[in-house]
């Protein structure tokens, strides 16, 4: 079985500033994959980053990388020069490679101020 | 947009009552899931559907059951709604069923209230 920790329930950032929100997790699997999702207020889920435990560099996508560190199973997210549209709920998730669901963590709110 | 559709968008109903949700996956995706996000319990799965067929079950109540038809969109029964069924349902979509290098595509959402 899989699980995700999310010690940080909420956070507030300046605009501008970068964010790093944290996730450990726990498995036993040989491979496995790690995914980062962000809740809006609006409510969806919208995909942000993806790493997979084999990968050898850490994960970008524009502003978002993705701190892998292995050893210490912990996928951290960061966000470079937050925007107010930042401001929304981030869960950390991982899916084993013996798994069809993704197992979350209970989420971190972050607040962008101006 | 993911390229996941979920209707309805809102659901008011009275304890008792039974729904169905639907979600359309995204083009060309042949798994679909089924999650519940609560307040008390978080983002829970509930059951995975792989091109027509039952893959996984996890959390999902003996009260609600799913299906996928033949045209890859997937429905979510609940039946005999309690207050405690008041949630967020998503239906999420991949490619592949059990691959953990595929991300899942999340619908929308259907918010449940149960009254």
């Amino acid at each position: 079985a899989q699980k995700i920790t999310q010690t940080q329930p909420g956070m507030f950032v300046q605009e501008k500033e970068a964010v790093t929100l944290d996730c450990t997790y726990d498995t036993s699997d040989p491979s496995y994959g790690l995914f980062w999702y962000k809740q809006p207020s609006s409510g969806e889920m919208i995909f942000l980053i993806y790493q997979g435990s084999y990968d050898q560099q850490n994960a970008t996508e524009g502003r978002y990388s993705l701190n892998f560190q292995k050893a210490r199973k912990s996928a951290n997210l960061v966000i470079s020069a937050s925007q107010l549209g930042d401001s929304a709920m981030y869960f950390c998730a991982m899916r084993g490679i013996n798994d069809y669901k993704l197992s979350f963590g209970a989420g971190t709110t972050v607040t962008v101020r101006a | 947009d993911s390229g996941v559709t979920q209707t309805p968008k809102h659901l008011i109903t009275a304890t008792g009552q039974r729904v169905t949700l639907r979600c359309s996956p995204r083009s060309g995706d042949l798994s679909v899931y089924w999650y519940q996000q609560s307040l008390d319990q978080g983002l829970q799965f509930l059951i995975q559907y792989y091109n027509g067929e039952e893959r996984a079950k996890g959390n999902i109540l003996e009260r609600f059951s799913a299906q996928q038809f033949p045209d890859l969109h997937s429905e979510l029964n609940l039946s005999s709604l309690e207050l405690g069924d008041s949630a967020l349902y998503f239906c999420a979509s991949s490619p592949q069923s059990r691959d953990s290098t595929y991300e899942q595509y999340f619908g929308p959402g259907t918010r449940l209230t149960v009254t």
